[in-house]
């Protein structure tokens, strides 16, 4: 079946514009994860879903991002106001049981550059 | 503070030598590590777990608590392990979060 999907795979915008990025789990995933990734680092943690419930949102790192997961499934995360240092890949993950969270399996991402 | 270091962000072999992936983990606590693997153009996925203690395409990785070690090994590296390597961290929070080393990329010459 297919796999995490995300869309746009890329976008450019101008600082201070919003932007909107979308994730389509793998159907039946309870869990959803969004990570932001710098150039040459790790990704990290921004926040975690179960079903339509944000149960973690301690990454977030300003009250600029937002993400909404309102019918369980399909996910946005939001940026408002965009500032350079947003430029980064954010992936977007998906599992399948509460059971399993660390079996995360990971969308190709969308490349955010903030010019 | 919980914290995974990855020391190497380049390690470069020759195919059919021996591979040691370093990772290091800071955590007050019983941490569970893995080990995620992207390889060209693919997307990032999970390789192993510690608590499974299994070896995947001929990779092992043992958990030294003492060191807080988690080092990912494989005896005779071939030319298709070739990828970026990251070590994660889970805590006991339950919500699954990982907290991700900076990644080594293994560069496995013919």
């Amino acid at each position: 079946g297919a796999g995490v999907s995300q869309s746009p795979r890329y976008k450019v915008a101008k600082r201070g514009q919003d932007v909107a990025l979308r994730c389509d789990p793998i159907s039946g995933h309870v869990s959803l994860f969004w990570y932001q990734q710098a150039l040459g680092q790790g990704p990290e943690f921004l926040t975690y879903f179960q079903n339509e419930a944000q149960l973690d949102k301690s990454g977030l790192p300003s009250d600029r991002f937002f993400a909404e997961r309102p019918e369980g499934s399909v996910s946005t995360l939001k940026i408002q106001r965009t500032q350079q240092e947003d430029s980064a890949v954010y992936l977007c993950a998906s599992s399948l049981a509460s059971q399993r969270l660390y079996e995360q399996y990971f969308g190709p991402g969308t490349r955010l550059t903030v010019t | 503070a919980q914290r995974v270091t990855q020391p190497e962000k380049l390690l470069s072999v020759f195919k059919g030598a021996p591979v040691e992936l370093k990772c290091n983990y800071s955590y007050s606590g019983s941490p569970e590590l893995f080990w995620y693997v992207q390889y060209s153009r693919q997307r990032l996925q999970l390789l192993l777990r510690h608590i499974s203690r299994e070896s995947i395409k001929g990779f092992t990785a043992d958990l030294n608590k003492g060191e807080t070690s988690f080092h990912l090994k494989k005896p005779f590296a071939q030319e298709e392990d070739s990828a970026m390597y990251y070590c994660a961290l889970s805590g006991r929070s339950n919500t699954g979060k990982l907290i991700f080393g900076q990644g080594t990329t293994l560069q496995v010459k013919p």
